[in-house]
């Protein structure tokens, strides 16, 4: 069975503060693909990043940076200097397989809040 | 490209009565849909898959003549929720698979539904 786990329920830091958001899954796939949303108050889903389980490279898009680890199944998010407007809940997302649509599993998200 | 809308945003409907969601990809053809459904601070949870012309497959726990799924076309899916209880009461949000993509998801902006 798939499984997401976002240990962090909630997270508050002042403004301009870096801040990691943590991600570990679990999946039997040997193909697979991890997904970081964003969903601010409005509820209305944002689409950050997808990584392939074949694609260990790290992505830094910005303030945004992800680490990918297949050595300890982690998929962590840090934001570089925060912003206000980074407030949401954020989801880490797995789906599997490579035949046909894959239903995503997410995880319990982490509320961040950045504070001025 | 790859729009997805949801309609309605918002509905309040008495208990007792059924309430239908669409989900429409607006630019593309959506071979699979998927419907999810979020408590308040919680995650989202996969409801059902959704395949054009055939019938929907329902995740365990799920009632299948409580929530009607209907995807008619490659560009609309439909849920039902029928005889509704405040229990219902919560956030839905369907997605939509490009057939030429199957790994990509496209959210739509969710639909709040309140049984009072």
């Amino acid at each position: 069975a798939q499984k997401v786990t976002q240990a962090q329920t909630e997270i508050s830091v002042v403004e301009k503060e870096d801040v990691t958001l943590d991600c570990v899954y679990e999946t039997r796939d040997t193909t697979y693909y991890l997904f970081w949303y964003k969903q601010p108050p409005s509820g209305e889903l944002v689409f950050l990043i997808r990584r392939n389980s074949f694609d260990e490279q790290n992505e830094i898009s910005g303030r945004y940076s992800w680490n990918f680890q297949k050595s300890t199944s982690s998929f962590n998010f840090t934001i570089t200097a925060s912003q206000v407007v980074d407030s949401a809940v954020y989801f880490c997302a797995l789906s599997g397989g490579i035949q046909g649509a894959q239903k995503l599993v997410f995880g319990q998200g982490t509320r961040l809040t950045i504070n001025p | 490209g790859a729009v997805v809308s949801q309609h309605p945003s918002w509905v309040i409907c008495k208990s007792g009565t059924s309430v239908k969601i669409e989900c429409r990809s607006l630019d593309f053809q959506a071979t699979t849909m998927f419907w999810y459904r979020q408590f308040p601070k919680q995650s989202l949870m996969l409801m059902a898959t959704s395949n054009e012309g055939s019938k929907a497959t329902y995740e365990q726990g799920v009632e299948k003549d409580k929530f009607l799924i209907n995807h008619a076309s490659l560009t609309l899916s439909t849920l039902t929720v029928t005889s509704a209880h405040p229990e219902d009461s919560s956030f839905y949000i369907c997605s939509a698979v490009s057939g030429t993509s199957t790994y990509e998801q496209y959210f739509g902006p969710g639909t709040r539904l309140t049984v009072t």
